[in-house]
């Protein structure tokens, strides 16, 4: 059975820049999370989205936007992009949005800002 | 707010027991969860404590104590691959909150 998987693996962006990053799930999960991990730190909560809904938002300023889609795919979009949004991006999915639902985590992607 | 501390590094041999040690205070707790994290690759899950006590699988074995704030994830007969970093994270409803991460490398 696929995990979770994350596109583009690597990317390399400037400053001011838009990047959207994506994620699919694994199958029959409905829930998606988004979080940003800093070299060395341990990763920070970002988005989680269930049946298509936003449902919880961490820190992170507006220029952080996502969307779920109906076949539970997700977009991660960072606009007017800094040199301190590089890290990287993990999408996790869950079945439920419960917490004692498992996130499984994708292998990420890795975020260059020049 | 939350606050989940654990140490940056931990250094032992093979065949060795090491105990990583985690404490927080969060603004909710619904239970911990330690995960594994090679470089570069994305974390994957070894344990989940929601109650107090032990709960052990293989040479993985963690604990929790929730009137302390304190949870430890022991790592036994230490094997050159456990060679990682390992997050403790606390959930709170549908949120992960992790640590910075304890990196442990094991040498033979």
């Amino acid at each position: 059975d696929a995990g979770v998987t994350q596109s583009p693996t690597h990317l390399i962006k400037t400053r001011g820049q838009h990047v959207t990053l994506r994620c699919s799930p694994i199958s029959g999960h409905k829930s998606v999370s988004w979080y940003q991990q800093v070299l060395g730190q341990g990763p920070q909560f970002i988005f989680q989205y269930y049946e298509k809904e936003e449902r919880g938002r961490g820190n992170f300023p507006d220029r952080f936007s996502a969307r779920q889609f109906p076949n539970y795919s997700s977009e991660l979009n960072v606009n007017a992009l800094l040199l301190g949004d590089s890290a990287l991006y993990l999408c996790a999915s869950s079945y439920g949005q419960g917490p004692y639902n498992e996130q499984f985590f994708g292998p990420g992607t890795r975020l260059t800002v020049l | 707010g939350q606050n989940i501390d654990q140490p940056t590094e931990m250094t032992a041999t093979e065949g060795a027991i090491v105990q990583i040690n985690c404490t927080y205070q969060t603004s909710g707790f619904n239970g911990l969860f330690w995960y594994q994290q090679h470089a570069g690759e994305a974390p994957t899950f070894l344990s989940y404590n929601v109650l107090d006590g032990l709960e052990e699988k293989g040479r993985f074995s963690s604990f929790l104590s929730r009137s302390k704030g304190y949870s430890y994830l022991l790592l036994k007969e230490l094997q050159m691959k456990d060679s990682a970093s390992y997050l403790c994270a606390v959930v709170n409803d549908y949120k992960l909150s992790f640590g910075a991460g304890t990196t442990v490398t094991v040498r033979a």
